[in-house]
């Protein structure tokens, strides 16, 4: 079964303004990692976050996560048009030899 | 470009027909594996290879197959394929087994099953 469950499914936003998406899971974690995929495309690795870290940066984009709650969140900052994509968290399970992937989230940023 | 390489993009097959997925790679990455994304469902692992010469099921393996055929290349072989196998198969590598690493997909094949 799918691990992490991405909240809110959808989302549309003028450009400029900051998407916040977030990822619930249910087991421990060694890692949460945040994927992008454009439309008829694969899926690209953002970023990735050890059980050890509580936030991490990677330009435009900042993750944080909670592992007393089970979740994390994703923001984009100062979003653009060629962010319009659907946003995958993963998790790396402990005992597990593969990642379990979300739902997905869409974001629509408008230009 | 280094990445993940998979052929065909595109593919529509009789009921009953059978086809062979192909997945390169060319960045030395020991893992291999295969997935399936259906609307709604998000990505389901169908078969892995955490190594070289082994291969494992994932969440949905019914109806497929895998080869591990060296260190590059991992297929997946529809024998007998059916409806309920139409959905965008997705290949991915990574440097170990796990998840501790990040994955690199290559760009799908669409597999329609008439």
């Amino acid at each position: 079964s799918q691990q992490g469950e991405e909240d809110p499914q959808a989302l549309s936003i003028q450009e400029g303004e900051n998407a916040t998406m977030n990822c619930s899971y249910k087991t421990s974690i060694n890692n949460l990692q945040w994927y992008r995929q454009n439309s008829g495309r694969g899926l690209v690795h953002l970023i990735l976050i050890r059980s050890n870290e509580r936030e991490k940066h990677s330009g435009r984009l900042r993750v944080t996560l909670d592992t007393s709650k089970k979740s994390s969140s994703l923001l984009i900052t100062a979003s653009r048009a060629a962010d319009t994509a659907s946003y995958f968290c993963a998790t790396d399970e402990d005992g597990n030899n593969r990642l379990a992937f979300g739902k997905g989230n869409q974001v629509v940023v408008i230009p | 470009n280094a990445g993940v390489t998979q052929t065909p993009k595109f593919q529509v097959l009789k009921t009953g027909q059978s086809m062979t997925l192909q997945c390169a790679q060319d960045m030395n990455h020991n893992s291999m594996y295969w997935y399936r994304q259906d609307p709604g469902m998000g990505l389901r692992l169908i078969y892995y290879s955490a190594s070289e010469g082994t291969t494992d099921k994932g969440e949905v393996p019914n109806g497929y197959n895998v080869s591990r055929l060296n260190k590059r290349e991992f297929s997946l072989r529809l024998e007998s394929a059916a409806p309920s196998q139409t959905s965008v198969y997705f290949c991915a590598s990574s440097e170990r087994k796990g998840g501790r690493y990040g994955y690199t997909f290559g760009s799908g094949t669409r597999l329609t099953v008439v």
